[in-house]
């Protein structure tokens, strides 16, 4: 199994403030996934991120609010911009395993105030 | 990507098999069917998929019906840990299409 670790675990915010989010995985992959859990919600997808080319995202998220970067196979990024209390949510990276199965992090629980 | 219905919570006593539906009546040959689980605060589990035979594994039993119409996981001695949100989800089995959750099933496991 992959080990997915995510940094913060837990943040707080003031809205109008930016949070970055860090995924690190322990072998290279092609793709990640970025999710969104808004409370008592399922996870939503937020865009698949390639190394090398620009993200894709989801209808209803867009680049300049969630901007996500890919730099290496091991590791990416995603922020969320301008935050308000709507944005408090946790937030998952995920990668492909093999037998097409995914891997979660641990998530990142924001608190926007 | 194939719709999922399942029931919204369930209950299962301790030491009893837990038996959870799942109901994807519009699956088309090629998609699958897996299942996670999601423990309170915790990132999504895999614990098992399938095609259209049964399968096993250390975790669950998954039985597919033979028009693939829906589909039961089995946890075959639940225990309080075991007590977590359930998502079944159909998709085509490829590494690069990520998983659509729906809203899943809850089930309590009580003592």
């Amino acid at each position: 199994s992959a080990v997915i670790s995510q940094k913060p675990s837990r943040d707080i915010c003031q809205r109008g403030t930016s949070l970055t989010i860090q995924c690190q995985v322990d072998s290279q992959v092609t793709m990640m996934f970025w999710y969104r859990q808004q409370p008592g919600q399922s996870l939503t997808l937020i865009a698949t991120a390639n190394q090398g080319s620009e993200a894709t995202y989801e209808s209803g998220f867009v680049i300049d609010k969630f901007p996500i970067s890919r730099p290496n196979l091991t590791f990416s990024t995603l922020t969320v911009s301008n935050m308000s209390p709507e944005d408090s949510s946790i937030y998952l990276c995920s990668v492909p395993r093999q037998g097409h199965t995914q891997y979660f992090g641990p998530g990142t629980r924001l608190t926007v105030l | 990507d194939a719709k999922t219905t399942q029931p919204t919570s369930m209950d299962c006593a301790e030491g009893r098999a837990a038996n959870l539906p799942c109901n994807h009546s519009t699956i088309s040959g090629n998609e699958y069917v897996y299942w996670y689980r999601q423990i309170h605060s915790q990132g999504p589990q895999y614990i098992i998929h399938g095609l259209k035979n049964n399968e096993t594994n250390e975790m669950a039993s998954l039985i597919i019906t033979e028009d693939r119409k829906s589909s039961t996981l089995i946890l075959p001695h639940a225990t309080l840990r075991d007590t977590a949100v359930y998502y079944c989800i159909v998709r085509v089995g490829s590494e690069g299409t990520a998983l659509i959750f729906g809203k899943g099933t809850t089930l309590s496991v009580s003592s």
